[in-house]
């Protein structure tokens, strides 16, 4: 079936540096992938959806300036969390849709807490 | 618009009885229906959709979800629960367009007891 890979898994950044994770649609072409943040014990937030080779599309609330995303390849998407700071602490999911099936899916990557100290 | 009410954040079963979760949607089309499950720490793994056709929808690990459309609702049930399936759960709908973003329930915490 198909698989999103998402890098890295934690990662622990000084306040005010920037942070990039990857995520990539390993068996599948994904035109479109979509990042959401997630708080504890709460559901998860779209943050913006990524089309490949054109810009993203951001929720209402998001600053684009912050969450830099890159959606460079048919495989690969990437979010930078510039000058974060604690309150970006949080845990980060990618998801990929894909054409195959019946239908069609949404493919999740394994998430990534960030925590900014 | 499209919205998913999952009633009950938190539901405790003991092992081997019925689980049931339930969720309810909204949507002025018709919807693709999902459930998923989250262990911590991780991403989201789906259990089963609903697109078109059979309105029983059988998934991964013996569940099993039925699209009602009069009842606008998609609960997910399964005979016998296991200790493992202790999880964060959550529906979700789509608009079944090509270009259609997933909206999530809040989630259902299931709590499995020996």
């Amino acid at each position: 079936g198909a698989v999103v890979s998402q890098h890295p898994s934690r990662v622990i950044c000084k306040s005010g540096t920037s942070v990039k994770i990857e995520c990539r649609s390993l068996d599948f072409q994904a035109t479109t992938m979509f990042w959401y943040r997630q708080f504890p014990k709460q559901s998860l937030m779209l943050m913006a959806t990524s089309n490949e080779g054109s810009k993203a599309t951001y929720e209402q609330g998001v600053e684009k300036d912050k969450f830099l995303i890159n959606h460079a390849s048919l495989t690969l998407s990437t979010l930078t969390v510039t000058s974060a700071h604690p309150e970006d602490s949080s845990f980060y999911i990618c998801s990929a849709r894909d054409q195959g099936g019946i239908g069609y899916g949404y493919t999740f990557g394994s998430g990534t807490r960030l925590t900014v100290v | 618009a499209q919205s998913v009410t999952q009633l009950g954040s938190h539901v405790s079963v003991s092992e081997g009885a019925l689980v049931l979760l339930r969720c309810n949607y909204s949507s002025s089309v018709p919807p693709y229906l999902f459930w998923y499950v989250q262990y911590p720490n991780q991403g989201l793994q789906l259990l089963l959709k609903y697109t078109t056709g059979a309105t029983l929808v059988k998934g991964i690990n013996g569940f099993e979800a039925e699209f009602k459309k009069s009842e606008t609702s998609f609960h997910l049930t399964k005979p016998s629960a296991h200790m493992s399936d202790a999880a964060e759960y959550f529906c979700a709908v789509s608009d079944g367009s090509g270009y259609s973003t997933l909206t999530f329930g809040k989630g259902t915490m299931l709590l499995v007891s020996p």
